[in-house]
C-alpha cells in the first residue's frame, strides 16, 4: 500500500530553468495539496487540486508557479524561470476526502518531499 | 503574519521523562489543531488532533491539551523514548477548509538515552 510518492527527491536547477515536481497521491485519494517549506520555516499551503480542477490556489505565488492534476497521471507543480528564493522543500499531500469536519478520512498524508536547490 | 507559533525551536529531554511541546495561535476561528512529526528527509506524519470544542485528547503516550482562552495548545509525550526524537509541527485549520493547514515553525525534540 504505497503512500504519497514524490519525485524527484532532489532537484538542482540553474537560475532561469524550469523545475517540474511530480506527485502521485495515495491509492483512492482524489484530493491533492502542495506545501512549501522554506529554510527555518514551517510548511506553507500553496494549492489544492482535485482531478482536472484547481480548487484553491490562494497560496501560490502569482507568477512563474503553476499546478495541475490531470485525469491520468501524477500531479505536477511547475516552476518557470526559477530563482534562488525558490530553493525549498516542496511537499505534496493527499486525502480521501475533504470537508467541514476533520476526521481520519480528511487527514492529509504527506509525501517525502522534493528538495529543490537553485544554483 | 505568523498565525501559529512555536516559540521553542528545540527541546532536550531524558528518556522516560515527560516532553512538553507548546504552540500558540492568534486566530480564534480555528476549528481543528493537529500535531505532525517529521524525521529528517521524510514528510510530516500525523500524530494527534483536537477539535476546538474539546480541551484534551489522548492517544497512548501522546496527549494534546487545548486552552482556548489563552489560545494555547500543548503536546505531552510520556514517557519519552529515543525514537520520539524528531521535529514536531503544530498545525491549525478552519472547518471551511480543513485541508488548508497553517503550520508553526516546528520544535526539534531530542530524547536522550
Amino acid at each position: 500500500n504505497a503512500g504519497v510518492m514524490q519525485n524527484p527527491r532532489h532537484l538542482v536547477r540553474r537560475r532561469g530553468q524550469e523545475a517540474r515536481l511530480r506527485c502521485s497521491p495515495m491509492k483512492g485519494h482524489s484530493h491533492v495539496y502542495w506545501y512549501r517549506q522554506l529554510p527555518e520555516e514551517g510548511l506553507k499551503f500553496m494549492v489544492y487540486l482535485q482531478k482536472e480542477n484547481i480548487i484553491d490556489e490562494s497560496g501560490m505565488p502569482k507568477e512563474r508557479f503553476s499546478a495541475e492534476f490531470p485525469k491520468e497521471g501524477p500531479s505536477i507543480l511547475r516552476i518557470q524561470q526559477v530563482v534562488r528564493g525558490d530553493s525549498a522543500a516542496y511537499f505534496c499531500a493527499s486525502s480521501l476526502r475533504t470537508g467541514g469536519i476533520w476526521d481520519r478520512n480528511t487527514e492529509a498524508f504527506f509525501g517525502q518531499g522534493t528538495r529543490l536547490t537553485v544554483v | 503574519d505568523q498565525q501559529v507559533k512555536q516559540n521553542s525551536p528545540s527541546l532536550s529531554v531524558q528518556e522516560g521523562r515527560i516532553s512538553i511541546l507548546n504552540c500558540d495561535y492568534t486566530n480564534s476561528m480555528f476549528d481543528y489543531f493537529l500535531w505532525y512529526k517529521k524525521y529528517p528527509a521524510e514528510g510530516p506524519t500525523f500524530l494527534i488532533s483536537i477539535s476546538s470544542i474539546k480541551d484534551k485528547n489522548e492517544d497512548g503516550r501522546f496527549t494534546v491539551f487545548l486552552n482556548k482562552s489563552a489560545k494555547h495548545l500543548s503536546l505531552h509525550i510520556v514517557p519519552s523514548q529515543p525514537g520520539d526524537s524528531a521535529v514536531y509541527f503544530c498545525a491549525a485549520s478552519l472547518s471551511s477548509g480543513t485541508y488548508k493547514y497553517i503550520f508553526g515553525t516546528g520544535t526539534r525534540l531530542k530524547v536522550l538515552a
